[in-house]
């Protein structure tokens, strides 16, 4: 079946516009992750949705940034009043709800945001 | 704090012969998981490979192994018989132990790896 989407793929904000990144998991995962990759490092965890419910919102950097997932379906990644330092790969990844201890987590292709 | 250590920014391999890519990772609790992912050029991450805390063998899959040696904290990747087409970042990643129903993945800072021809 499909995989996880992203859209767009590209993006470019002039500092101080708002952005919304979004993500369509695969059908039937319960479980999404939002993560931010700079450029040159790993990814880094911004929070995370089981179903509709954010449980962990730990990792967004400020309170410029903001995810929902209202139907527990299709998430969006809010970003206000964009900084240069926003600039990075946003990628969603999403997991079904249980696979023993495995619990991998399957990835979209990203969003890149370059903020000017 | 977890932490996951990959010590070779870059790395290069003649096509067909084998490579391992480095990765340690520090954790205090006894219950966590280890994966390995891909990241070509196009951007997504791909799943290659898991071990878990308590798994007895080491896992392999296809092309990839992993030799993970619990006393040291090491979970190095070895890719036998490289493609051009592995190419790419690979990403050593932990699984941040506590979880419930979900796993919050902690990454490294990846090694890129080149294939030669």
């Amino acid at each position: 079946g499909a995989g996880v989407s992203q859209s767009p793929r590209y993006k470019v904000a002039k500092r101080g516009q708002d952005v919304a990144l979004r993500c369509d998991p695969i059908s039937g995962h319960v479980s999404l992750f939002w993560y931010q990759q700079a450029l040159g490092q790993g990814p880094e965890f911004l929070t995370y949705f089981q179903n509709e419910a954010q449980l962990d919102k730990s990792g967004l950097p400020s309170d410029r940034f903001f995810a929902e997932r209202p139907e527990g379906s299709v998430s969006t990644l809010k970003i206000q009043r964009t900084q240069q330092e926003d600039s990075a790969v946003y990628l969603c990844a999403s997991s079904p709800p249980t696979q023993g201890s495995l619990r991998e987590q399957y990835f979209g292709p990203g969003t890149r945001l370059t903020v000017t | 704090a977890q932490k996951i250590t990959q010590t070779q920014p870059g790395m290069f391999v003649q096509e067909k012969e084998a490579v391992t890519l480095d990765c340690t990772y520090d954790t205090s609790d006894p219950s966590y998981g280890l994966f390995w992912y891909k990241q070509p050029s196009s951007g997504e991450m791909i799943f290659l490979i898991y071990q878990g805390s308590y798994d007895q063998q080491n896992a392999t899959e296809g092309r990839y192994s992993l030799n993970f040696q619990k006393a040291r904290k090491s979970a190095n990747l070895v890719i036998s018989a490289s493609q051009l087409g592995d190419s790419a970042m690979y990403f050593c990643a932990m699984r941040e132990p506590g979880g419930a129903s979900y796993d919050k993945v902690i990454f490294g800072p990846g090694t890129s790896l080149s294939v030669i021809p």
